[in-house]
């Protein structure tokens, strides 16, 4: 398995309330993703990075924000969290372009917002 | 934003049974295909990835190919088994490095 490990793992929180989501890569790869999977509508981008602060926005980036400032990690915040971004949230990395290359996906992180 | 359809939503087969499934991509653009397995309670994992039109992969009993004139991909399952029961993503490599994922092709074999 590819050396990735999201924290935490499941967390209960209120709406209104900040909350970052950890991703950590042992495998020194460049480029990081943040998904999240909800029942109908499968993976969605929510931002990415292509390097050491060098992040874009996906599909689905109102309401969150990323950081990068070491290779290994790439954090997603939700700056006040909503009922609707109750999800699973899932981390993957990529060696090259996941265009044409394949993503390795962490464990997931399943957040309630209450 | 692109669109990428997986048919059909869902499969229910017995074991031995051969199946398919498809997935359908708007043709322009076209950068690369990609095949995901992704078992209940666990991450989704690769399984191939394609970029050339023609493009045929095999990785035991399943394989997949790629059309990228008309826009589609099959992936194919021979004589399916229990643990082959996971849903199958199909996603497109977007010009920056993205993927679009579809919704998926839930499969579920009885023994």
């Amino acid at each position: 398995d590819a050396g990735i490990t999201q924290s935490p793992r499941h967390k209960v929180t209120e709406t209104g309330t900040p909350v970052t989501l950890r991703c950590h890569q042992t495998e020194n790869h460049r480029y990081m993703y943040w998904y999240r999977q909800d029942p109908g509508h499968g993976l969605r981008l929510i931002h990415y990075s292509y390097g050491v602060k060098d992040t874009d926005k996906g599909e689905v980036s109102d309401g969150y924000s990323v950081s990068r400032s070491k290779t290994e990690d790439f954090l997603l915040t939700l700056e006040s969290a909503t009922s609707s971004q109750t999800s699973v949230y899932f981390c993957a990395i990529s060696p090259e372009l996941a265009s044409s290359y394949e993503q390795y996906f962490g464990p997931g992180t399943r957040l309630t917002v209450t | 934003i692109l669109n990428v359809e997986q048919s059909p939503q869902s499969l229910h087969v017995q074991e031995g049974d051969s199946t398919n499934f498809t997935c359908s991509f708007p043709s322009s653009n076209f950068y690369a295909l990609h095949w995901y397995r992704w078992e209940t309670a666990k991450s989704p994992e690769a399984l191939f990835v394609m970029t050339l039109n023609g493009d045929e992969k095999k990785k035991g009993r399943i394989s997949a190919t790629l059309n990228t004139k008309e826009g589609y991909s099959y992936l194919y399952i021979k004589g399916s088994q229990p643990e082959d029961s996971a849903t199958y993503l199909c996603a497109l490599g977007g010009s920056q490095g993205n993927l679009i994922f579809g919704k998926g092709t839930k499969l579920s074999v009885k023994p």
